[in-house]
């Protein structure tokens, strides 16, 4: 059974700062993985999307990065700002299945 | 991008009747829809997936004649929660992709209160 792990649960940082968020899977047998972020109150909003093929995908200040051997995947925020405080969800979708299996989140909280 | 619209995004409703959530795909055609619910600080909970034309496949636990799916179309799918009692206050929030290669898009969730 495929479980997805994001750590940390919280981060704080400061205005300005690069920041890694972290996600690792247990089943490398991956079609492709999706970040999310969530606002309080909200849905889900899709930030990259990765295929298995692929290593890493780009997409202004963000970027991420997928090692599907190991079951890693990284998501890099550059330049943080304020207005990219929420919760950061990371999703694998299974080869052969319709169902995404979503990590607990990383809160982020970005400080000005 | 795509969007996915959902309505109402709350509702506060009495013990014993019947909701209706709307969610539709404005700009693509949504061959698949999933429901899910989210409790407070919790991370989704998938309910059900459904694809246009057939009927919902329900997640093991969950009563598919109190949480009733329709798909009717590419763009739509319903969820009406019938009977709804106090413990089926919840976010619900309905997402939707045109194919497993494309993102998966959701709406903004509706906050379901019954009293």
């Amino acid at each position: 059974k495929q479980e997805v792990t994001q750590i940390p649960a919280a981060l704080s940082v400061p205005e300005g700062e690069n920041l890694v968020l972290n996600c690792s899977f247990t089943d490398s047998a991956i079609y492709n993985l999706q970040w999310f972020r969530q606002d309080p109150g909200k849905g889900l909003t899709s930030l990259l999307l990765i295929q298995s093929s692929q290593r890493e995908q780009t997409s202004g200040r963000l970027n991420a990065s997928l090692d599907k051997s190991s079951g890693r995947s990284t998501l890099y925020i550059a330049a943080s700002q304020p207005g990219d405080s929420a919760t950061y969800l990371c999703a694998v979708l299974q080869g052969g299945s319709e169902k995404l299996v979503f990590g607990k989140g990383t809160k982020l909280t970005v400080n000005p | 991008g795509a969007v996915v619209s959902q309505h109402p995004s709350w509702v506060i409703c009495k013990s014993g009747t019947s909701v209706k959530i709307e969610c539709r795909s404005l700009d693509f055609q949504a061959t698949t829809m999933f429901w899910y619910r989210q409790f407070p600080k919790q991370s989704l909970m998938l309910m059900a997936t459904s694809n246009e034309g057939s009927k919902a496949t329900y997640e093991q636990g969950v009563e598919k004649d109190k949480f009733l799916i329709n798909h009717a179309s590419l763009t739509l799918s319903t969820l009406t929660v019938t009977s709804a009692h106090p413990e089926d206050s919840s976010f619900y929030i309905c997402s939707a992709w045109d194919s497993r290669d494309s993102p998966l898009h959701f709406g903004n969730g509706t906050r379901l209160t019954v009293t």
